[in-house]
């Protein structure tokens, strides 16, 4: 079956300044036939689309607001989606999730935790 | 504030009809699909609409979207205890991002 598995079986902390990198291992399906999306949502909020990646070409897009502070990279062998924030603030804290589209964001990691502290 | 305009709450007895509204711009729902996620306290979101109107299987045909010019519905109609939860419309903008709206906290009375 199509599964996402992120990094990080507990919360990452984080101080701020620092960089925070989350892994999503895909399986199941054939991983350059569909975009990967990060989603991140802060406690109490809504949901907050951070970019997404062609697994085929490598090709980003990244919301405006953290185009200067994220990178997201793929590695085909390893069918692995990485995302990687850069000069966490506090307002980083959040769960962050990888996805895949395909009718929407069909199939969704399990999250990653993020808490960005001093 | 989020690009996409959502009511942030809505609420209605078991069996009645519920919608929820989407409002956008000609950059994102007006040139673009529209697609609806229902997602329960603690865990992740689900795909309930995409492409505007369509259902993944699994979804029941008590949801429905629609999309008419800048502006998307999610309809529930014969609400039940089960449905509430948190909605979001989201949608391709044509600066090449995804935009999300702020959510919607759907209550069963």
């Amino acid at each position: 079956q199509v599964q996402l598995v992120q990094s990080g079986a507990g919360a990452e902390v984080k101080k701020t300044g620092a960089s925070l990198k989350v892994s999503c291992k895909t399986s199941g399906y054939t991983f350059t036939g569909y975009f990967i999306h990060w989603v991140r949502q802060a406690p109490g909020q809504g949901l907050e689309w951070v970019g997404r990646i062609n697994p085929s070409s490598g090709v980003t897009n990244y919301a405006q607001k953290f185009r200067d502070r994220v990178t997201m990279t793929r590695d085909t062998s390893i069918t692995t989606v990485d995302m990687e924030l850069r000069n966490l603030r506090y307002d980083d804290t959040a769960m962050y999730y990888c996805a895949r589209h395909k009718d929407g964001l069909d199939v969704w990691g399990q999250g990653t935790t993020v808490i960005v502290s001093s | 504030q989020s690009v996409l305009t959502q009511p942030p709450s809505a609420s209605g007895t078991p069996g009645q009809n519920l919608t929820v509204s989407c409002s956008g711009s000609g950059s994102n729902i007006g040139s673009n699909n529209v697609y609806w996620y229902q997602q329960f306290p603690g865990t992740a979101p689900k795909v309930l609409i995409y492409n505007n109107n369509k259902r993944p299987s699994g979804v029941p045909d008590r949801f429905s979207g629609s999309k008419s010019g800048t502006s998307a519905s999610l309809a529930i109609s014969g609400l039940r205890s089960e449905d509430e939860a948190d909605y979001f419309c989201a949608a391709w903008d044509d600066s090449l991002s995804v935009v999300i709206g702020g959510g919607t906290k759907v209550t069963v009375l």
